[in-house]
């Protein structure tokens, strides 16, 4: 099955900093690639998503890439604030998978004043 | 008007109880899945089910019983409960993949269940 790594683990910026989050991605099936912000007690909301057949979207401070040769995606957050501070997920889904997502381990960002 | 609403959202429950969890979306998905948020904030997938039809059933004790009694509610129902068994669950919806593959495949996650056994 599909397997999805996300790296760092832990991530402080100072506000103003970028902060860049990457995933890898084990099946070359996949063709859908969510990013999901949890705060503390919530829920998970989408905040971005990629299809394969695209190579870069973004919205406003957000961005996504996708390299399908190399099997990972990354998200990138311009000019941070502190409402930004919060727990990312990557996720990839398996096509005819029932649309099963399988989420990254995540990423725990904390922007510094 | 809440998408995707869950009862109850916190749970505390003594070992060997059983218990349910209740899920609603009015949005219109034909898809709904039950994910396990650990301690670490790992999300698991366990259950999916497609207009009332289990399609998804990952490695899951079967003291975890789903039940969809239609395609806006899907229920979790959890026997003899166990400590191990302490996390957030969080019900989700989504459309699903159509025919040619063209689906739109954003989930909307409902609130979260907290559960704790005691």
């Amino acid at each position: 099955g599909e397997n999805v790594e996300q790296h760092p683990s832990t991530l402080s910026v100072q506000e103003g900093d970028s902060a860049v989050i990457k995933c890898t991605y084990s099946d070359s099936a996949s063709n859908y690639f969510p990013w999901y912000k949890q705060e503390l007690g919530k829920r998970p909301q989408l905040i971005i998503d990629i299809r394969s057949n695209v190579g870069e979207k973004k919205d406003q401070r957000i961005a996504v890439t996708l390299n399908k040769t190399a099997k990972h995606f990354s998200l990138h957050i311009t000019e941070t604030q502190p409402e930004d501070s919060a727990v990312y997920f990557c996720a990839a889904s398996l096509t005819g998978g029932g649309n099963k997502l399988t989420f990254g381990t995540g990423t725990q960002l904390k922007v510094e004043l | 008007d809440t998408a995707v609403s869950q009862t109850p959202k916190y749970l505390v429950t003594q070992m060997g109880n059983d218990k349910s969890i209740k899920c609603e979306q009015n949005l219109g998905h034909d898809t709904m899945y039950w994910y396990k948020q650990d301690s670490k904030k790992f999300l698991k997938i366990m259950f999916s089910y497609n207009n009332k039809e289990l399609i998804i059933n990952e490695t899951v004790p079967n003291r975890f019983s789903p039940k969809s009694p239609d395609k806006a509610h899907l229920n979790l129902h959890i026997n003899s409960l166990e400590l191990g068994d302490s996390a957030v669950y969080f019900c989700a919806s989504s459309h699903s993949i159509g025919l040619s593959g063209q689906g739109r495949y954003g989930y909307t996650f409902g609130s979260g269940t907290r559960l704790t056994v005691v």
